[in-house]
């Protein structure tokens, strides 16, 4: 399967802590995306980093990509109530359409 | 605000019933999309579409087909639904050149075959 590792699958941390979840995929890539789903909606684009590049902030997200190691992380600093949510990487191959996606990190931020 | 609207958020369809969902975007993009979305399974491709009457299958295409009449409108079709249908449906769009642009995801539609 061409489909990318999420990596926790779910994580529950204290508001005001930083969460990091990682995403492995299998090919080479055009770009790397991450996305955010609450529960029983449609998903919401956060963040594209393209494969030249290595980190991408945007507010209070934090990008890395190693394209020698097939693997993107996702920080999000100072964590909200409001950040609980599913979080998806997905990642569009070289010469293709499509986005592959992952398996999700469900993120539960405490109060 | 620009978006990609489903027509339906539940539907709750019975066996052997033909149905139809709806996807309408407002951004003039060229590419549109139809995934499904199930418990460990992740989203999986079922169509797409990059231009006006043009589709290609996705990962998943059997027991659905697709209509793009017009470019701000995809349709998914199951013919004959099956209990195995059941699923949530998230239709979603993008600009052609896909280097600097995400995915705009419209709501999704839960749709229940009885």
């Amino acid at each position: 399967s061409q489909q990318g590792e999420e990596d926790p699958q779910a994580l529950s941390i204290q508001e005001g802590e930083n969460a990091t979840m990682n995403c492995s995929y299998k090919t080479s890539i055009n770009n790397l995306q991450w996305y955010r789903q609450n529960s029983g909606r449609g998903l919401v684009h956060l963040i594209l980093i393209r494969s030249n590049e290595r980190e991408k902030h945007s507010g209070r997200l934090r990008v890395t990509l190693d394209t020698s190691k097939k693997s993107s992380s996702l920080l999000i600093t100072a964590s909200r109530a409001a950040d609980t949510a599913s979080y998806f990487c997905a990642y569009r191959m070289d010469s293709s359409y499509k986005l592959i996606f992952g398996s999700g990190t469900r993120l539960l931020v405490r109060p | 605000d620009v978006k990609v609207t489903q027509s339906s958020r539940y539907l709750v369809k019975r066996t052997g019933e033909k149905v139809f969902l709806e996807c309408v975007q407002d951004m003039d993009h060229e590419n549109m999309f139809w995934y499904r979305q199930d418990p460990g399974l992740g989203l999986r491709l079922i169509y797409f579409s990059y231009d006006v009457k043009m589709k290609e299958k996705g990962d998943i295409p059997e027991g659905y087909s697709v209509s793009r009449e017009k470019k701000e409108r995809f349709s998914l079709i199951l013919e004959s639904a099956s209990t195995n249908q059941t699923s949530m449906y998230l239709c979603a769009s993008s600009r052609i050149q896909q280097g600097s642009y995400g995915y705009t995801f419209g709501s999704g539609t839960r749709l229940t075959v009885v």
